[in-house]
């Protein structure tokens, strides 16, 4: 149980375009999905938190107007890069909220997007 | 503020034993995450402790001092693919969901 998935695994886009990224919880509804952006040899960077049928928390420094991210139902959230640039060029990684099995609350990871802008 | 310490990098030798430390000082605490992550890859959850006390997992172990604002993970048997790296990661009180991510561990095994 609790399997996110991502679409697409990995993306090249040209510079100016915008590039779409959508994630699911296969198996369960989740409420709050976080987007994170990761660059080589560095830590997670949360982007933002959302929550189904509310407009996303974003992080200081994370553009809202270049980062658009829809959290429609309890199993989509989606993170579109509009306007591309190759500073964007990253990997992208959303996770799902979810309760763990008699403990507490865990993320569960999607395998990633890796977006490269040319 | 909010501050999560772990050594940038460690190097340990293939069935040996390794400990990495991760400190932290936040505003709320309601439980620690231990992941791993491979190269290129998300991360994937290794541990998870609330209470004070030792948590064994099969070779993965993880310990939690609420007091000392501290957690180590311990790894046995170490194997070449235990190369990657591991995150510490403390829940506050602020969000049932949100986590606070330190920098990572990276972790490197030789023969």
């Amino acid at each position: 149980g609790a399997v996110v998935s991502q679409h697409p695994s990995w993306v090249i886009c040209k510079s100016g375009t915008s590039v779409k990224i959508e994630c699911r919880s296969l198996d369960f509804q989740a409420t709050t999905m976080f987007w994170y952006r990761q660059f080589p040899k560095q830590s997670l960077m949360l982007m933002a938190t959302s929550n189904e049928g509310s407009k996303a928390t974003y992080e200081q420094g994370v553009e809202k107007d270049k980062f658009l991210i829809n959290h429609a139902s309890l199993t989509l959230s989606t993170l579109t890069v509009t306007s591309a640039h190759p500073e964007d060029s990253s990997f992208y990684i959303c996770s799902a909220g979810g309760v763990r099995s008699g403990s507490s609350y865990e993320q569960y990871f999607g395998p990633g997007t890796r977006l490269t802008v040319t | 503020g909010q501050n999560i310490d772990q050594p940038t990098e460690m190097t340990a030798t293939e069935g040996a034993i390794v400990q990495i430390n991760c400190t932290y000082q936040t505003s709320g605490f309601n439980g620690l995450f231990w992941y791993q992550q491979h190269a290129g890859e998300a991360p994937t959850f290794l541990s998870y402790n609330v209470l004070d006390g030792l948590e064994e997992k099969g070779r993965f172990s993880s310990f939690l001092s609420r007091s000392k604002g501290y957690s180590y993970l311990l790894l046995k048997e170490l194997q070449m693919k235990d190369s990657a790296s591991y995150l510490c990661a403390v829940r506050g009180t602020d969000s049932n969901y949100q986590l606070i991510w330190g920098a990572g561990t990276k972790l490197i095994i030789k023969p």
